[in-house]
């Protein structure tokens, strides 16, 4: 069975802390492929990161950087020197290989206060 | 400008009516979904159409019923049969290929009165 998990339901912090966002997977497959997308308050959600299960090498984008690490089946996101309009619900997605279908964590809502 | 285009933005309905929301893309993606979100949980699956008059039923397929009759359009119907329809619904599309990275719409938020 595939599942994502995001333990944390809310996150809360000062502007300019670094905050990192857990997610863990569960798939049978070997070849599949994580998400990571955030949903502002004005609703849509928008595409951060897509990496496939072979491609273990972490990612920086600004102030953005992905942690992938198979054993653990984890796909953390650590956001650098917070700022307000980080605020919004984070979620993590898999998807299995020959599938479009996305499978979404419960979501983490981060709060960056100034 | 391309995108998803979801609409109305919100939308309130009495018990035991039909209730179509639309969605429209502009991004030539062949594949696209309907996905529900409820407070506090992710994003499930309703149905999916990988190609023009074709659909599967997704997770939670049970009291919706969907139509694909043109490539940019992917209409979702509320039917009364489905029992708790408050929440909210989101489009997307995805590109070309196996895998690839999914497009939202801003949106509907349904509300049963």
């Amino acid at each position: 069975a595939q599942k994502v998990t995001q333990a944390q339901t809310e996150i809360s912090v000062v502007e300019k802390e670094d905050v990192t966002l857990d997610c863990v997977y569960e798939t049978r497959d070997t070849t599949y492929y994580l998400f990571w997308y955030k949903q502002p308050p004005s609703g849509e959600l928008v595409f951060l990161i897509r990496r496939n299960s072979f491609d273990e090498q972490n990612e920086i984008s600004g102030r953005y950087s992905w942690n992938f690490q198979k054993s653990t089946s984890s796909f953390n996101f650590t956001i650098t020197a917070s700022q307000v309009v980080d605020s919004a619900v984070y979620f993590c997605a898999l998807s299995e290989t020959g599938y479009n279908k996305l499978i979404f964590g419960a979501g983490t809502r981060l709060a960056v206060h100034p | 400008d391309g995108g998803i285009t979801q609409s109305p933005k919100y939308l309130f309905r009495k018990e035991g009516q039909n209730v179509t929301l639309s969605c429209e893309q502009n991004l030539n993606h062949d594949a696209m979904y309907w996905y529900r979100q409820d407070p506090g949980q992710g994003l499930r699956l309703i149905y999916y159409s990988q190609i023009v008059n074709d659909f599967q039923k997704g997770d939670i397929a049970e009291g919706y019923s969907v139509s694909r009759e043109k490539k940019e359009s992917f209409p979702l119907t509320v039917t009364s049969a489905q029992k708790n329809p408050t929440a909210f619904y989101l489009c997307a599309s995805s590109m070309p290929g196996l895998n690839t990275e999914a497009f939202f719409g801003q949106g509907t938020r349904l509300t049963v009165v």
